[in-house]
């Protein structure tokens, strides 16, 4: 299997630009997680998925943040418009079952905006 | 409420033992974890314990887990430099929420 595939791997933005992450879990994961990783904040967990259905999303700083998952394999995180705060590592993750199971991560998407 | 503490640095020799260790302050947890990522890459599972138990050992890892204290811990044998890393605790409920430590940064020096 090729594992959570994240999308772009590094991305230089400037301020005020939309910023678009993408994901693709591992096929027949039925959970789905974003996290951000900063030196500050350690690792947070912004939203995950459950069958394409966000369960919780309380971790989401602001209204400029976003996710969908329209479909079991691809789901996107969303930044518009994108402030210097926002640099950080992007993670995707997913895994099977919920709770007891392992969670796989993708690579992550290396965010700076300037 | 769900935090996880863990001290930022630790450096060890290698072939000595290092010891990370993590706090929790919810005791409702079910499984904790320990993940490892290594620089410009995800995080990897190590391994796990469930709730109900003290300890688990799966080669050089060994996880002690004291439920009164709310202290978890990572033993690495013989730790070589190819362990350099940072290191997660994380702790999961009957939810689905994986709750990560800030991260411990292991440094093996020769």
């Amino acid at each position: 299997d090729a594992g959570v595939i994240q999308s772009p791997r590094h991305e230089v933005t400037e301020m005020g630009q939309e910023v678009t992450l993408r994901c693709k879990p591992i096929s027949g994961h039925d959970y789905l997680f974003w996290y951000r990783q900063t030196m500050m904040r350690g690792l947070e967990l912004l939203i995950y998925f459950n069958n394409n259905v966000p369960i919780d999303d309380s971790g989401m700083p602001e209204d400029r943040f976003s996710a969908k998952m329209p479909n079991a394999s691809f789901s996107t995180l969303k930044i518009q418009p994108s402030e210097p705060r926002d640099s950080a590592v992007y993670f995707c993750a997913s895994n099977p079952l919920g709770v007891g199971n392992t969670i796989y991560f993708g690579e992550g998407s290396w965010l700076t905006v300037v | 409420g769900e935090d996880v503490e863990q001290s930022l640095f630790l450096s060890v020799r290698e072939g000595d033992s290092s010891v990370i260790n993590c706090t929790y302050t919810d005791s409702s947890s079910t499984y904790l974890y320990w993940y490892k990522q290594e620089p410009g890459a995800g995080l990897q599972l190590l391994t796990y314990i469930f709730s109900n138990m003290d300890m688990k050992q799966d080669q050089r890892l060994t996880v002690l887990l004291n439920k009164k204290d709310k202290h978890l811990s990572l033993r690495i044998a013989d730790t070589q430099t190819g362990d350099s890393a940072i290191y997660f605790c994380a702790e999961s409920f009957n939810t689905d929420k994986l709750i990560f430590g800030t991260g411990t940064r292991l440094q093996v020096f020769p």
